[in-house]
């Protein structure tokens, strides 16, 4: 069983249409980071959430921690191909070990 | 600056060989971790070092082993390769592996069980 599941696990849009991709646990974290990855390269931090409720905008990219901290959202307007890519939720374990979500890959097409 | 760094980039292996794959972490970070990425899922955890000691070990079998030398460099061994180890294996370092310190990924190194 997955700690932390994503959805939806692909996404295929045009360019610039808006989309949302969720970070859900039935668990309360202390704090969720998103990453992207791109191919051929390991995945970069975008973000991280700490406090119930937080909303954080990154250009077109907003991110959103949830009142009970279960859950996120990374929502992405006017999306553009250079979006392209896979978009993990992780939490950070007290060792610093990360635990990843299984990832949405997202396609924009031009 | 530079990066961090993984060698080889790509690995083709039969079942039952042995490989080692290298990290050369961020100048300066003295924390390193390993990841095995399969195509389509998130990475998951396999080893932490930090100062030349393991600190933390994934749900991975005993034929996975690691360490960190000196120079806070790091190998990755995996012996009597099995098709499932067919996967990316991301590096990444941090200062200290303090939850606060954020890890910097290389670009993996693709490995290929045949």
């Amino acid at each position: 069983t997955q700690l932390l599941e994503q959805s939806p696990q692909f996404l295929s849009i045009q360019e610039g249409e808006n989309l949302t991709v969720y970070c859900n646990s039935s668990s309360v974290f202390s704090s969720l980071q998103w990453y992207r990855q791109e191919p051929g390269e390991g995945p970069v931090l975008l973000v991280t959430v700490v406090t119930g409720g937080e909303v954080k905008k990154l250009k077109r990219l907003t991110f959103q921690f949830g009142d009970a901290r279960k859950d996120s959202s990374l929502h992405i307007t006017a999306a553009q191909p250079g979006d392209t890519g896979l978009y993990l939720c992780a939490l950070r374990g007290n060792t610093g070990k990360l635990i990843f979500g299984q990832g949405t890959t997202l396609q924009v097409k031009p | 600056d530079a990066g961090v760094t993984q060698s080889p980039t790509h690995l083709i292996k039969t079942r039952g060989q042995h490989v080692t794959l290298r990290c050369s972490p961020i100048s300066g970070h003295k924390s390193v971790s390993w990841y095995q990425q399969v195509l389509g899922q998130g990475p998951q955890f396999i080893f932490q070092y930090y100062e030349k000691e393991e600190r933390g070990r994934g749900n991975f079998p005993d034929r996975f082993s690691a360490r960190q030398f000196p120079n806070y460099s790091s190998e990755l061994n995996v012996n009597a390769l099995l098709l499932g180890d067919s996967a990316l294996y991301l590096c990444a370092s941090s200062f200290t592996p303090n939850t606060y310190n954020e890890q910097f990924f290389g670009p993996g190194t693709r490995l290929t069980v045949l």
